[in-house]
């Protein structure tokens, strides 16, 4: 399967604050996606961009297919921002079925 | 829309005992999915439907794990017998192949004893 890495693994920010978290797969993709973990352990889907760059309130993500990378940024940061991030994409050449998640970023916004 | 709807939300079992997990999808949605999470191996894909029909299980870990999709609207996971190391998180997810994604059902959050 695709091997997903996430970076970094934990971040600790101050409430106010900006910050970019990273997501690299090995594969060739048509999609990917973002997802939100709360604290309460609900897995919220924020985006689905497979490529090209999208924009929801505070957040963005921009994905570069052909480099093999996303990145997720977070603008002005709030403590309801906090949990764990995950990108996930599909098997090469397919935009449906499996996903394969990366390992995460912690996301710890103090107030 | 209600969301992707589970059941029950907490499960907590003696070793041996037959568990069941259910799954409501967002109707419309032609694909449903079965993942599992634990702190060791993170999120990983257990078995998945499109249009009822069973199209990848192979991230079921043993014979003691089978799912079922009798409607488009119902799905159960079942582990017979349960062993402690099956206690982890089930989500159900689906989605209805369009350009928006698996959408996550809260989980289930099974514990073995």
């Amino acid at each position: 399967g695709i091997q997903v890495e996430q970076s970094p693994p934990d971040l600790i920010l101050q409430e106010g604050a900006n910050s970019t978290l990273r997501c690299n797969f090995s594969d060739s993709v048509n999609n990917l996606q973002w997802f939100h973990q709360n604290p309460w352990g609900q897995l919220i889907n924020l985006f689905y961009i497979p490529s090209g760059t999208k924009q929801n309130g505070r957040l963005s993500a921009t994905t570069v297919a052909t480099e093999r990378y996303s990145l997720l940024y977070i603008s002005s940061s709030q403590t309801t921002d906090s949990g764990v991030y995950f990108c996930a994409v599909p098997d090469r050449g397919s935009t449906l079925g499996r996903l394969y998640f990366g390992r995460g970023t912690q996301l710890t916004v103090w107030p | 829309d209600a969301g992707v709807i589970q059941s029950p939300r907490h499960e907590v079992t003696e070793m041996g005992q037959e568990v069941t997990l259910r799954c409501k999808p967002i109707s419309g949605h032609d694909y449903l999915f079965w993942y599992r999470q634990t702190m060791m191996r993170g999120l990983e894909l257990l078995i998945y439907f499109n249009n009822n029909v069973p199209i990848d299980d192979s991230g079921m870990p043993e014979d003691r794990f089978s799912a079922k999709m009798p409607n488009a609207s119902f799905s159960t996971l079942k582990i017979q017998p349960s062993e402690p190391r099956d206690s982890a998180v089930y989500f159900c997810a689906s989605s209805f192949g369009g350009p928006s994604g698996q959408f996550f059902g809260p989980g289930t959050r099974l514990t073995v004893l």
